[in-house]
């Protein structure tokens, strides 16, 4: 069974600096898609990123990035220039490609607090 | 604002009552989900449904009793529940249930305490 770890409970970050937040995941499968999804305190999770197995480049969105390390499996989250409104919960989660393609594997999350 | 509207936000409720949660999305999406998020414990796939079929339910206890009338809506109807049933539910949806790379939906869930 997949398996996604999130080895950081909490990270605490400086309004302006840069953070990156840490997940590995556990699979046999070769194509697959990983996601950061991001809980704010209104509790609504909306996508931060995703990334494609099958792609090298690694996955932008403006001040969102990803370090994706497919033979270590390990796919990171840098988030540049943070904002107060970065803080939140991130869930890093894992789908594969074939069988039940609907069933996201999330990890436990990471709590990002933003100081000033 | 994504699109998926939750009622109620916060419920408390009794092991014998009886309570619905609802889901509703008016984004054209066919499939809907139910996710239970426990502190510390990853999100877990409740219940699955695509074109008002249920395709997927992971082993939940009967006391929870998913439905889903109509593309847009979904329901969690609750009965004799246990106090380790509190969490948060949180409703999605997504355009189909068969492209890995889709993007969830979520709604803002209710936060449920049973007493």
């Amino acid at each position: 069974a997949q398996t996604v770890t999130q080895s950081q409970p909490e990270m605490s970050v400086q309004e302006a600096e840069t953070v990156t937040l840490s997940c590995t995941y556990d699979t046999s499968e070769s194509d697959y898609y990983l996601f950061w999804y991001k809980q704010p305190p209104s509790r609504q999770m909306i996508l931060v990123i995703r990334q494609e197995a099958y792609k090298q480049q690694n996955a932008t969105e403006n001040r969102f990035s990803v370090n994706f390390q497919k033979a270590a499996k390990s796919f990171s989250l840098k988030i540049s220039d943070s904002q107060l409104g970065d803080a939140a919960m991130y869930f890093c989660a894992y789908r594969h490609l074939t069988g039940t393609a609907s069933k996201l594997t999330f990890g436990t999350g990471t709590r990002l607090q933003v100081t000033l | 604002e994504t699109g998926v509207t939750q009622t109620p936000r916060h419920l408390v409720m009794g092991m014998t009552n009886k309570k619905s949660l609802k889901c509703e999305q008016h984004l054209g999406h066919n499939a809907m989900y139910w996710y239970k998020q426990s502190a510390k414990k990853p999100l877990e796939l409740m219940f699955v449904y695509s074109l008002e079929e249920r395709v997927e339910n992971n082993s939940v206890p009967s006391r929870f009793s998913p439905e889903c009338p109509n593309s847009s809506h979904l329901f969690l109807h609750l009965h004799t529940l246990q106090p380790e049933d509190s969490a948060l539910y949180l409703c999605a949806s997504s355009l189909t249930r068969t492209m890995g790379n889709e993007k969830l939906f979520f709604g803002s869930g209710t936060q449920l305490s049973v007493l």
